[in-house]
């Protein structure tokens, strides 16, 4: 089954851009999307399709997929910015959807 | 305003089943694929289940493969999700989610708890 590789944990100070990766083979072939968590909520779409953004999405939020890896990228970050980001694609050989593991962005 | 909301969810011994029900509102619920998704606490997101909007293309993650069945009722904008030979491992917080055309998930509930414990 495809697997996704996201970091643990990325810590970031206010004001600074924020980068979360999401690794799998050759991702950049296919769409990531990405979802915001913050604690005792459900997730929220923040990014569709690489880098499209729902309506009501600032856009701080941004995305790029090329090569092996999809990134989420958040400048001016806010503390409001601080929750856990999983990146999501469609498995296309087993019609699958798959999440990365996540990553707890901490705001300093 | 898009709406789901979960029920179904509650405390049961490993091996007895459970079944969870999604009421959506706010869109033409049989224009869209559904899913539900699963979170243990503290944990990450697995996509449980999913099923197009006329039935025809239904999937499950090999975790449950062959134990639970997803179905949908257009009529009652209703989505179902059955539970059968449940284990520990299944104790999560279930959501429901909308589908799109692009595979991701638009809209989430706020999620049923299943705990699976003797």
């Amino acid at each position: 089954s495809y697997v996704l590789t996201q970091p643990p944990s990325v810590s970031v100070a206010p004001g600074q851009t924020a980068g979360i990766t999401c690794g799998g083979d050759n991702i950049g072939s296919g769409t990531v999307h990405w979802y915001q968590q913050k604690p005792g909520q459900a997730p929220v779409l923040v990014v569709y399709d690489d880098r499209d953004r729902p309506s009501g999405i600032p856009e701080r939020f941004s995305g790029s997929n090329s090569g092996n890896t999809a990134t989420l990228s958040i400048s001016r970050v806010e503390a409001g910015d601080e929750a856990d980001y999983y990146c999501q694609v469609w498995d296309s050989a087993t019609d699958h959807r798959v999440f990365g593991g996540g990553t707890r962005l901490t705001v300093l | 305003e898009v709406q789901l909301v979960e029920s179904g969810g509650g405390l049961v011994q490993p091996g007895r089943s459970l079944r969870l029900s999604c009421a959506a509102s706010g869109f033409t619920f049989d224009d869209y694929a559904m899913h539900w998704v699963r979170q243990v606490p503290g944990k990450g997101l697995e996509w449980v289940s999913g099923i197009t909007w006329n039935r025809v293309t239904i999937g499950y993650a090999d975790s449950v493969k062959g134990r639970f069945t997803i179905s949908r009722d257009n009529a009652k904008n209703s989505l179902y999700l059955q539970l059968n030979s449940l284990r520990p491992e299944d104790t999560a917080l279930y959501y429901c989610t909308k589908g799109t055309s692009g595979y991701y998930f638009d809209y989430w509930g706020q999620g049923t708890q299943v705990t699976v414990s003797s």
